[in-house]
């Protein structure tokens, strides 16, 4: 069974531009959650999708934004980037609430 | 305001001997706590999960203990080796809402 799978693995953009990641969830999988990580922060939790549904959305500004597809496929778009957004960016896909994380291996994103 | 704690940002201990990491958390009533590893530029990978009735779990060299009184969580790898040198989290879940607290870490290096 493959895991999960996000890319682009790495992307550097200028700041001010805007960046889509893209995440594939185990199959079977209906929820897809995203995360930032940094050094400073640890993982932080931005939003997570359950069949098609937002359902709960971090502390963190509108210019970041998801959806889920009906294949349970997950978009992230960060609008406006600032030197700030610079993280590795993580997706977890799960069968539901209550049940363990299964990560991909990040969007490791720098902003210059 | 909602907070984990992990002892220590980094430990080190001889090979063979049994690390211990500790998880504390305020103002929390979690249904169970995760334990993760990390590895550099990798995702968490699942490691053991607690409920909040368990006071102990055991998979193997990995034993997870929850103490919901203290609020803590102990976390142990006995006969450890260097293959065990990496990052481990602790997650709480918030029940209803769909997302996980993490802790910022703790790094542990086992010296050959």
């Amino acid at each position: 069974k493959a895991g999960v799978t996000q890319t682009p693995r790495y992307l550097i953009k200028t700041r001010g531009q805007q960046v889509t990641l893209s995440c594939s969830p185990i199959s079977g999988h209906r929820s897809v959650s995203w995360y930032q990580q940094t050094p400073g922060q640890g993982l932080q939790f931005l939003f997570e999708y359950f069949s098609e549904t937002q359902r709960n959305k971090g502390n963190f500004p509108g210019r970041f934004s998801g959806r889920q597809f009906s294949n349970s496929r997950s978009e992230m778009n960060v609008s406006t980037l600032e030197l700030g957004d610079s993280a590795l960016y993580l997706c977890a896909s799960s069968l539901g609430e209550l049940e363990k994380l299964f990560f991909g291996s990040g969007t490791q994103l720098s902003v210059l | 305001s909602q907070k984990i704690e992990q002892n220590s940002e980094a430990l080190n201990i001889q090979e063979g001997k049994t690390a211990t990491l500790t998880c504390n958390y305020t103002n929390y009533s979690p249904a169970y706590l995760q334990w993760y590893r990390q590895d550099p530029g990798r995702g968490p990978v699942f490691l053991l999960l607690i409920r909040e009735n368990e006071k102990e779990k055991r998979k193997e060299r990995l034993k997870v203990t929850f103490d919901t009184t203290l609020k803590q969580s102990l976390f142990h790898i006995t006969a450890s080796q260097p293959a065990d040198s990496a990052t481990y989290l602790c997650a709480l879940d918030t029940s209803g809402t769909y997302k996980y607290i993490f802790g910022t870490g703790t790094r542990l290096k086992v010296l050959a």
